[in-house]
């Protein structure tokens, strides 16, 4: 089935423990992105990928870091998880970067940091 | 700074019509999504505009005014299953952003559809 999926569905995480959220996209999109959403705050972007080998910071970086070593996969690294990281998280995906493009979803990853 | 504001809660009755607006304020405009997203699950794509004026899809329609930085999303003989958060996106210009992709979202309208 194409599409996009994430890994874990859910997770409890002890503070100062390192987690990585993974995604992985099957429509050889070139471009790839992670969210976190928050109530009341909307979707906010951490990194995003405009194409395998190339990463950038989106709106809220700091704490998370990402790597794209293949079209397929983008994992999202937390080093050292605090509570304030606790969140849903979304990865998506989108056939270009160059031009706007809608974002396909994945399922997200619901994050609990204690 | 960027902003997008629309309304946090809407509420509305099977079969009737619903218009659910949205402003922006960004460094540039190289369009606007709206997406819809049912508790628990992942936003999907509705629409998207760039250009000023109505684009009509099925039973949902999207609204741009770009000189007054003014959307709106239309929804049509409303069904219990359009209860949902519907999500407005602005792709800021490629100047400020690094790539027409990197979204700026509101915060959602919760709309509640009644009998």
């Amino acid at each position: 089935i194409a599409g996009i999926t994430q890994a874990p569905t859910s997770q409890i995480l002890a503070a100062g423990r390192r987690m990585t959220l993974r995604c992985t996209q099957d429509m050889r999109h070139n471009a790839m992105y992670w969210y976190r959403q928050d109530l009341g705050l909307g979707l906010r972007l951490i990194h995003y990928s405009n194409t395998a080998g190339t990463t950038g910071k989106g709106e809220v970086p700091d704490g998370y870091s990402v790597s794209r070593a293949n079209t397929d996969d983008f994992p999202l690294t937390l080093a050292s998880a605090v509570p304030s990281q606790t969140s849903v998280y979304f990865c998506a995906s989108s056939e270009q970067f160059d031009k706007s493009y809608e974002q396909y979803f994945g399922p997200g990853t619901r994050l609990t940091v204690t | 700074g960027q902003n997008i504001d629309q309304p946090t809660e809407m509420t509305a009755t099977e079969g009737a019509i619903v218009q659910i607006n949205c402003t922006y304020q960004t460094s540039g405009f190289n369009g606007l999504f709206w997406y819809q997203q049912h508790a628990g699950e992942a936003p999907t794509f509705l629409s998207y505009n760039v250009l000023d004026g109505l684009e009509e899809k099925g039973r949902f329609s999207s609204f741009l005014s770009r000189s007054k930085g003014y959307s709106y999303l239309l929804l049509k003989e409303l069904q219990m299953k359009d209860s949902a958060s519907y999500l407005c996106a602005v792709s800021p210009s490629l100047r400020f952003s690094g790539g027409y992709n990197k979204l700026i979202f509101g915060a959602g309208t919760r709309l509640a559809v009644h009998p």
